[in-house]
């Protein structure tokens, strides 16, 4: 495709439900990232993965969230038991190498109620 | 602890005239500095950035200025039009502390261009 693309753009889910949010990166991109922006804030970093391996997941605000890359091209972001605090934009970005600029898929917009 | 601080949440200009968007930063080991454009529910799309040996970045309207000394830079839009109109991040990170992965943002700054 030709940018980064992201399902469900929207989500809606119930505490304490399991959710899993899906982005496919830029064909060839062997860095991906995972942001999140909450309401009035600029996005935060997650977890970012070379290839297969999450390379840096210090992001992460605890272990109800996880996330895969298992042929180092979709990745899912996976939330457990959610909480009403979770809402927020999920964002995921990918690019070539880790040190080239990032691009930006629309964002999974999750409501927990 | 806000590493990335754009301290106007909004902004207003007449169509034509200059805009001006500022960012602070705190953290000395940032080297590197990126401006993204957001619409609604769109991405994050990259503007313009500045490595840290620079002081100015020039690309068609869009200049950006860096003082490293003040931890401080800028975003001007001359002309300014209407479809500049969207919410601005400025960003940055650290490449040579190896983290050159991982963007720090700012809350943004919506800027409105009035016709």
């Amino acid at each position: 495709g030709a940018g980064v693309s992201q399902t469900p753009s929207n989500k809606v889910t119930e505490k304490g439900k399991y959710v899993e949010l899906r982005c496919d990166p830029i064909s060839g991109h062997t860095a991906l990232y995972w942001y999140r922006q909450s309401l009035g804030q600029g996005p935060e970093f997650l977890i970012y993965f070379q290839g297969t391996g999450a390379a840096d997941d210090s992001g992460l605000p605890n272990d109800r969230f996880f996330a895969v890359r298992p042929e180092g091209s979709v990745s899912t972001l996976k939330i457990q038991r959610t909480e009403r605090g979770d809402s927020a934009v999920y964002l995921c970005a990918s690019s070539l190498v880790s040190d080239s600029l990032p691009y930006f898929g629309p964002g999974t917009r999750l409501t927990v109620t | 602890d806000q590493q990335v601080k754009q301290n106007s949440p909004s902004l207003s200009v007449q169509e034509g005239r200059i805009s001006i968007l500022n960012c602070d930063y705190t953290n000395s080991m940032f080297d590197y500095f990126l401006w993204y454009k957001k619409y609604p529910a769109e991405g994050p799309t990259f503007l313009i950035s500045i490595s840290s040996i620079k002081d100015k970045n020039e690309d068609g309207r869009f200049t950006v200025f860096l003082n490293k000394s003040a931890k401080h830079l800028s975003l001007h839009i001359v002309p300014s039009q209407p479809g500049d109109s969207a919410v601005y991040f400025c960003a940055a990170y650290s490449g040579s502390g190896g983290s050159n992965y991982k963007l720090t943002f700012g809350k943004g700054t919506l800027l409105t261009v009035n016709p």
